[in-house]
């Protein structure tokens, strides 16, 4: 079994839609989650953190279930600029060591 | 600010020869990581340093080797290169428990 596992899409979304997804983890002892963001050919870059409370930033807004063991993000109002390709990443040791899902694509369209 | 660079960012290289993936950072981190990203695949921890001198073997570690001799740099050296080992390469920094900071890649293709 994957330690983070998400669905790979892709989810094609009409412009000014809302899109959701979700990740499932593990490792019950995972200590802090986070969505980052990878362009076609690019680094990945932190898009957020994920708090317990759930937290949101703008028209992104982020979930954590530590009973079920997932997180989401929900994506309001998509823009073209929002197709990427979504990581899950979930933290494990306290000094940051990192587990990466294989990503969940979103196509943003016209 | 730079950030995180990393050399090459293409490479062919023949089976059985070596080569080494240079990474540099100007932020100062004490952690840095080389990770792999194979096609649909999440990236996989190959090593990471927790600062100079001091350096430990992640998930996928064979095939690799590496050094920290200083905060800033933290060079991944192939040794016989594999067909498996294609793929994209990424090295990273952080500070404790903080985001982290990736290079642009490396695309390495072993033929």
């Amino acid at each position: 079994r994957k330690e983070v596992e998400q669905d790979p899409g892709p989810f094609n979304v009409p412009e000014g839609a809302t899109v959701a997804f979700n990740c499932t983890y593990s490792n019950s002892a995972s200590q802090s989650f986070f969505w980052y963001r990878q362009d076609c050919r690019k680094e990945p870059k932190l898009l957020m953190s994920v708090y317990s409370s759930g937290n949101e930033d703008g028209r992104f807004t982020a979930q954590l279930n530590r009973a079920s063991q997932y997180i989401s993000l929900l994506i309001r109002d998509s823009k073209l600029s929002d197709s990427a390709t979504y990581l899950c990443v979930v933290a494990t040791d306290s000094w940051g060591k990192l587990q990466f899902g294989a990503g969940t694509q979103v196509v943003v369209t016209p | 600010n730079a950030g995180v660079t990393q050399t090459p960012k293409f490479r062919i290289l023949k089976i059985g020869q070596s080569m080494t993936l240079q990474c540099t950072q100007d932020m100062n981190h004490n952690y840095m990581y080389w990770y792999r990203q194979d096609p649909g695949m999440g990236l996989k921890l190959i090593y990471y340093s927790v600062g100079a001198g001091i350096t430990d073997k992640g998930e996928v570690p064979n095939g690799y080797n590496v050094s920290r001799s200083t905060t800033e740099d933290f060079p991944l050296r192939l040794e016989l290169a594999a067909p498996s080992q294609t793929s994209v390469y990424f090295c990273a920094s952080s500070s404790l428990r903080e985001e982290q900071y990736f290079g642009p890649g490396t695309r390495l293709t072993v033929t």
